[in-house]
């Protein structure tokens, strides 16, 4: 499976956009792009996933590279519920039918 | 929250004992799964099920079994608890056939001592 590459950590601002950057440059043509988070003591949730194009949900935006080497989950504004650690993970199958592969992902920081 | 329940919620047990966790959906949901996450790590596939008595081996299934006799019930059995399997298990749903989602269970913490 492609691997992705997340920094450990990233801090913000309450109501500040917030950019969080993944690389996956050998991403294969089919691999799907998912994004999941997990709250303090919580299972993950899933926050957006994509394929080629830029999407738009109510939690976040995904832009994807033209090239899909690297993708960008888009916290429009921030808020401190928002702090959780961020998963960028590829599947060959829509939903990870055949399961999902976690890195240690980004921890997102909020402060007041 | 996807009707997934996960029992027991806690366990503590010692080496050797066998051990078995339970995840139970409500919604009919063909795919099941089972990860272990353990501190600071990302969750790991232990087994996964794609219907009634159909499972298959995730990354770290060594030590575990897996049994799936009806669609709402998953459960993950460790025959011979060992302390490296201290942890917690997440089990998770896939939303639908073809589904982009899947939707995780609150979590069961188990200490092997």
């Amino acid at each position: 499976d492609a691997k992705t590459t997340q920094p450990n950590s990233m801090e913000s601002n309450e109501e500040e956009p917030v950019h969080l950057p993944c690389n996956h440059s050998t991403i294969s043509g089919t691999d799907y792009i998912h994004w999941y988070r997990q709250l303090p003591s919580q299972g993950p949730e899933y926050v957006i996933h994509g394929l080629t194009s830029n999407v738009n949900n109510r939690m976040a935006s995904l832009a994807i590279a033209e090239d899909r080497k690297s993708s960008t989950l888009i916290l429009h504004r921030a808020t401190l519920r928002d702090a959780a650690v961020y998963y960028c993970i590829l599947s060959r199958e829509p939903g990870g039918a055949d399961g999902l592969t976690f890195g240690k992902g980004t921890h997102l920081i909020i402060q007041p | 929250d996807a009707g997934i329940t996960q029992s027991p919620r806690h366990k503590v047990t010692e080496t050797g004992t066998p051990v078995t966790l339970r995840c139970h959906q409500t919604e009919n949901h063909r795919y099941m799964y089972w990860y272990r996450q353990d501190p600071g790590h990302g969750l790991r596939l232990i087994h996964y099920s794609y219907g009634v008595k159909d499972t298959d081996k995730g990354e770290v299934s060594d030590g575990y079994s897996v049994s799936r006799s009806k669609t709402e019930d998953f459960l993950l059995t460790l025959e011979s608890a060992t302390s490296s399997q201290t942890s917690v298990y997440f089990c998770a749903i896939r939303g639908w056939d073809g589904g982009n989602e899947q939707f995780f269970g609150p979590g069961t913490r188990l200490t092997v001592l």
